[in-house]
């Protein structure tokens, strides 16, 4: 079975400092992977996501993510947080090969301080 | 286009009631789903479907019930609650194809006394 590991349950950062998200997935084939935010009281917002290609992947807000199959991760970086960032993280893989049974991480709380 | 809808917001129960939990979309999607969120622990998936007249089980589905009689609903219903089941639950939705992208639900937060 497919699982996600975010070993970071809370992260805070700077106002225009970098960020780094770490995620590690466990699937045997080529996985779907997937981040999404979330804010307080809200639903989830898919920020990108990677089916196969290139192994960088833009998604919105200036997030990337990057594939290493070698080791099993998909890390989630902006190069200057804005406040608006603070939120929750998740990341997930698709059950399957596919996008429609999602496995997902126990989330990272973004806080920014100003 | 209003994407995936959940009614009620929020909703308490005493424990043995019952529920239903509404989902609706309204961008002719093909799978639907059904995650509870709990703290520390993401979202858990509990029941989805393939298409109309078409469901399966999740991760977690013991307590809940779904069936799926039009494309565009998809409801949640709770026979008996339990405390065990205070959560907040998403619904989602996407497209046929492989790659697509799930969208979700505002949410139902629910509290079981």
């Amino acid at each position: 079975a497919q699982s996600v590991t975010q070993p970071d349950i809370h992260i805070t950062v700077s106002e225009g400092a970098s960020l780094e998200l770490r995620c590690n997935y466990s699937y045997g084939a080529t996985p779907y992977l997937f981040w999404y935010v979330q804010s307080p009281g809200q639903g989830l917002q898919l920020l990108l996501k990677y089916f196969s290609g290139d192994t960088l992947v833009q998604g919105i807000k200036g997030f990337e993510a990057e594939f290493k199959r070698s080791q099993s991760s998909f890390n989630l970086r902006k190069p200057s947080v804005h406040w608006s960032d603070a939120a929750e993280y998740f990341c997930a893989v698709g059950a399957g090969g596919t996008a429609s049974k999602l496995t997902f991480g126990t989330g990272t709380r973004l806080q920014v301080t100003l | 286009n209003a994407g995936v809808t959940q009614t009620p917001k929020f909703q308490v129960l005493k424990t043995g009631q019952s529920m239903t939990l509404q989902c609706a979309q309204d961008m002719n999607h093909e799978y639907m789903s059904w995650y509870r969120q709990d703290p520390g622990m993401g979202l858990r998936l509990i029941h989805y479907s393939v298409g109309a007249g078409i469901t399966d089980q999740g991760e977690v589905p013991n307590g809940y019930n779904v069936s799926r009689s039009t494309t565009e609903d998809f409801p949640l219903r709770l026979l008996s609650a339990a405390p065990s089941q205070t959560s907040v639950y998403f619904c989602a939705s996407r497209a046929g194809g492989p790659t697509d992208t799930q969208y979700f639900g505002p949410g139902t937060r629910l509290t079981v006394l």
